[in-house]
């Protein structure tokens, strides 16, 4: 069964738009860890950020915020006024309990595409 | 600049051949280090997780006679695709934790791989 959802395959927005990319995960373990990480075409995975199952406050680096509600089992990211730059694949993965550190369990992914 | 880096980041082969892609830890030893496999327009599945000294434990799935890993030393772990056929033709990205248990995950550039 998946583990992480990303029900949205893609988004178009316009330029200095807000985009706010979804992400469900399922798991049983009272201790995980949640990530980001964006994927330009360069097909390179650019690590965005990582919050373990105790952490539930919410993040902001510069135009990235994410949203961390353990109670709808939601790790949301926003970027706030898009650019062109942001155009890229973004993936939300879990990493389940303290013996599986480093396996990562990958959504589907959202393709988020930023017209000038 | 990198700390996991991969070799090579692109390879062609003819069908029945053998392919070995590295994935090396630069500044730090892993004695973990995991292997995913992305195909075209999809999510991250990771195939398995190749450990020093020892047999690499492979993901339900995953053919451990076509994908042979071997982890020789504390900074190379190698994958190698046997008698490859056009439908392994795939994005292989290997990572590795820094700092051990819970440590700093880091991402290899990826290899991509095509099979004529």
């Amino acid at each position: 069964a998946q583990k992480v959802t990303q029900a949205q395959t893609e988004i178009s927005v316009v330029e200095k738009e807000d985009v706010t990319l979804d992400c469900v995960y399922e798991t049983r373990d009272t201790t995980y860890y949640l990530f980001w990480y964006k994927q330009p075409p360069s097909g390179e995975l650019v690590f965005l950020i990582r919050r373990n199952s105790f952490d539930e406050q919410n993040e902001i680096s510069g135009r990235y915020s994410w949203n961390f509600q353990k109670s709808t089992s939601s790790f949301n990211f926003t970027i706030t006024a898009s650019q062109v730059v942001d155009s890229a694949v973004y993936f939300c993965a879990l990493s389940e309990g303290y013996d599986s550190w480093g396996k990562l369990q990958f959504g589907a992914g959202t393709q988020v595409v930023v017209t000038p | 600049g990198a700390v996991v880096s991969q070799h090579p980041s692109r390879v062609i082969c003819k069908s029945g051949t053998s392919v070995k892609i590295e994935c090396r830890s630069l500044d730090f030893q892993a004695t973990t280090m995991f292997w995913y496999r992305q195909f075209p327009k999809q999510s991250l599945m990771l195939m398995a997780t190749s450990n020093e000294g020892s047999k690499a434990t492979y993901e339900q799935g995953v053919e451990k006679d076509k994908f042979l890993i071997n982890h020789a030393s504390l900074t190379l772990s190698t994958l190698t695709v046997t008698s490859a056929h056009p439908e392994d033709s795939s994005f292989y990205i290997c990572s590795a934790a820094r700092g051990g248990h819970t440590g700093e995950l880091f991402f290899g550039e990826g290899s991509r791989l095509t099979v004529l």
